[in-house]
C-alpha cells in the first residue's frame, strides 16, 4: 500500500472549517484514500473514503485531487469535540482489513 | 447498537508474566482484528480473523503473542511471557465480511514493569 505523509499537527478555531493535508504522491490507480480519527483514549473512528470522485457525509468531504496524489479531509464546522488525531490511510481495495495507520495529524479544535 | 466490548481496560504486570485480553466484536460481524498500538504511534495490526480462521498473523510474534476466536464471535490475545516492549494499547476491531468500515474497542492498556 502506497504511504502518506501528514502534518504532525494543526490548529482550528472552533466552528471554522478543518482542513487537513494528506500526501499520497506514490498512490496507484486501485488505492483508495480512507481517513480515521482518534480521540483521545479511544479507538479510532472511520470517518470517509474515496478512490477518485470527491465525498460527503455527515462527518465530512474528502477533496482528491485530479491527479490523486493528495487530498483534504474537511470538517466544515470544527467543535471542540472534534480535537482528536486524524489518521489518512491508503490501501487497495474497500474492505477494513490491514490498515496502515502512520502518525497522523493531532488536530487540535481552539475555543 | 453495542459496540466492540474490551476487557480489561487497563492491566499492570511485571514482564515475565502472562496476560490476556478479552473482545467480544459487534453482534454479526464476521471479521475481527487486534491491533497494538505503542504510546505515540498509529495502530499496528496483529492478527486478523474471519469468522474462527486466520486470515493475516504476519506481523504477530508468534513466539509469545497467540490469539484465538474458537467459536468465531468472541476472542482472546494472549501474552507469554510478556516483556517491557509490550507495553502499548491493544485495540480490537470487527466489521462485516468486506465492510469499508471497521468499528474498535476503546482498547486495553497493557503496562509491563
Amino acid at each position: 500500500d502506497a504511504k502518506t505523509t501528514q502534518p504532525p499537527s494543526m490548529d482550528c478555531a472552533e466552528g471554522r472549517a478543518a482542513n487537513l493535508p494528506c500526501n499520497h504522491s506514490t498512490i496507484s490507480g486501485n488505492e483508495y484514500v480512507y481517513w480515521y480519527r482518534q480521540i483521545h483514549s479511544q479507538g479510532p473512528q472511520y470517518i470517509i473514503h474515496g478512490l477518485k470522485n470527491n465525498e460527503t457525509n455527515e462527518m465530512a468531504s474528502l477533496i482528491i485531487t485530479e491527479d490523486r496524489k493528495s487530498s483534504t479531509l474537511i470538517l466544515p464546522h470544527a467543535t471542540l469535540r472534534d480535537t482528536a488525531v486524524y489518521y489518512c490511510i491508503v490501501r487497495v481495495g474497500t474492505g477494513a482489513n490491514n490498515l496502515f495507520f502512520g502518525t497522523g495529524t493531532r488536530l487540535t479544535v481552539i475555543p | 447498537e453495542a459496540g466492540v466490548a474490551q476487557s480489561p481496560r487497563y492491566k499492570i504486570i511485571e514482564k515475565r508474566q502472562s496476560v490476556a485480553f478479552w473482545c467480544n466484536p459487534i453482534s454479526g460481524h464476521a471479521t475481527l482484528y487486534w491491533y497494538q498500538q505503542i504510546l505515540g504511534q498509529g495502530p499496528k495490526l496483529l492478527i486478523q480473523f474471519q469468522n474462527n480462521g486466520v486470515v493475516d498473523d504476519s506481523q504477530l510474534p508468534k513466539d509469545r503473542f497467540s490469539a484465538e476466536r474458537l467459536k468465531g464471535v468472541d476472542s482472546t490475545l494472549k501474552i507469554q511471557p510478556a516483556k517491557l516492549e509490550d507495553s502499548a494499547v491493544y485495540l480490537c476491531a470487527s466489521s462485516f465480511k468486506g465492510s469499508t468500515e471497521a468499528f474498535f474497542g476503546q482498547g486495553t492498556r497493557l503496562t509491563v514493569v
